[in-house]
């Protein structure tokens, strides 16, 4: 199935550091969501953005959603060992239809 | 709200024996949805409920899967015949439609394979 081009697909940082991370479409989409999964748990909701422009905060989070419409972008400043993870995008164009198309993850690895 | 529930986390099955699936949604929502998740890739849409119809169902969803949602509140995935090429975590999630702003709650998942 269809996929976001989500990049990088993994990040080396030490705790502290300020983190980015970006996911670019081929197609226009009118809601992106981001989501963190831990290994062997389902995907958790961080942040959800519905206009082209937005910005939006949640703690050390922040996400914005492109002008464009087809690209997002999340930041994550002063990361703590927690952060770590698999963070994913996901984006669709019908506004009510969840019917998501996730990213291919980036991987977040916090080095001692 | 206790969130979006799955059972059973793991199944172990042999290929070409049948398994079942169950989630209960967040209570008030009324969409539901499954996903597959398999290793290093982002989940892939099956199918979704709103209440108990069936809206959209993926060309991933062969003729062996069958999900239903009898009475709009929980939802079963049934996989008939397994094959090995079914191993991947199954993902349930739920939503509230008609907010303007859905958000996807997804559950732990149940982590299939098959031998």
């Amino acid at each position: 199935g269809q996929q976001l081009n989500q990049s990088p697909q993994s990040m080396f940082i030490q705790e502290g550091e300020d983190v980015s991370m970006n996911c670019t479409s081929s197609s226009i989409f009118n809601t992106w969501l981001w989501y963190k999964q831990d290994p062997g748990e389902g995907p958790v909701l961080l942040i959800a953005l519905y206009k082209a422009g937005e910005l939006t905060s949640n703690g050390r989070l922040t996400a914005q959603f492109g002008i464009t419409r087809k690209d997002s972008f999340l930041n994550i400043s002063a990361s703590i060992p927690s952060d770590v993870g698999i963070y994913f995008c996901a984006g669709t164009f019908n506004f009510g239809n969840e019917k998501l198309t996730f990213g291919t993850g980036t991987r977040l690895t916090i080095i001692p | 709200d206790t969130g979006v529930s799955q059972n059973p986390r793991h199944k172990i099955t042999k290929r070409g024996q049948n398994v079942t699936f169950r989630c209960d949604p967040i209570s008030e929502h009324n969409r539901l949805y499954w996903y597959r998740q398999t290793l290093g890739q982002g989940p892939e849409f099956l199918t979704y409920f709103q209440n108990e119809a069936q809206l959209e169902k993926s060309r991933l969803l062969s003729d062996r899967f069958s999900a239903e949602r009898p009475k709009g509140s929980f939802s079963t995935l049934e996989i008939q015949r397994t094959e090995q090429g079914d191993s991947a975590m199954y993902l349930c999630a739920s939503s509230l439609y008609g907010t303007g702003e859905e958000k996807l709650f997804f559950g732990s998942g149940t982590q299939l394979s098959v031998l």
